[in-house]
């Protein structure tokens, strides 16, 4: 398995634009995660999906953040309109179960000036 | 939302010492993992304790999990530069449905 594939790496953007992240869990796994790195706060989740459910977006920011799970191996995290305050880096994350381990991808470094 | 301190924030070290960094809570958690974050990537999981008092090893990472559940400590033997990297300790959130993280331990090995 080619693990959790996140994309774009690498994302600038000017503020007001919309961002979208994207991820591809691995295959079997029920449960995707999205967290946000920053070096203020370390790593926040901000909402996960079991069997392609939003389950918990009580740690999405504001309306300005939104995350769809179409189906099993697709999920997107989108931002409109963006602001510099969000700059951090995104992870995705999948397990197969909820008490185990993460596999996360490798992030994407989103840059709004 | 409970919180996962560890300590020390930073560390940076000479190959071949010995170091521990620990992660304390005032809750008591089912279960505890570690993860490991290099630069430009996302952290992978070192090992899951779950029992009191539980100690588990890892090549030369020994972890154990309190006896009342509520912290744990990484120690490693021997450091190596290849060690180098973010330590994070995380838990299941009060809801029981994602993970919750510490900020982590920055550690530095040096030749």
């Amino acid at each position: 398995d080619a693990g959790v594939i996140q994309s774009p790496r690498h994302e600038v953007t000017e503020m007001g634009q919309e961002v979208t992240l994207r991820c591809k869990p691995i295959s079997g796994h029920d449960y995707l995660f999205w967290y946000r790195q920053t070096m203020m706060r370390g790593l926040e989740l901000l909402i996960y999906f079991n069997n392609n459910v939003p389950i918990d977006d009580s740690g999405m920011p504001e309306d300005r953040f939104s995350a769809k799970m179409p189906n099993a191996s697709f999920s997107t995290l989108k931002i409109q309109p963006s602001e510099p305050r969000d700059s951090a880096v995104y992870f995705c994350a999948s397990s197969a179960q909820e008490y185990y381990g993460y596999t996360f991808g490798s992030g994407t470094r989103l840059t709004v000036v | 939302t409970q919180l996962l301190e560890q300590s020390p924030q930073f560390l940076s070290i000479q190959e071949g010492e010995n170091l521990t960094v620990y992660c304390n809570s005032s809750s008591v958690f089912s279960s505890l993992q570690w993860y490991r974050q290099e630069p430009g990537e996302g952290p992978v999981l070192l090992v899951t304790v779950v029992t009191g008092g539980e100690v588990k090893k890892l090549k030369r990472l020994t972890f154990q999990f309190g006896d009342a559940r509520k912290d744990s400590s990484l120690h490693i033997t021997a450091a190596q530069t290849g060690d180098t990297g973010l330590y994070l300790c995380a838990a299941l959130s009060n809801s029981g449905y994602a993970l919750n993280f510490g900020k982590g331990t920055s550690l530095l090995v040096t030749p």
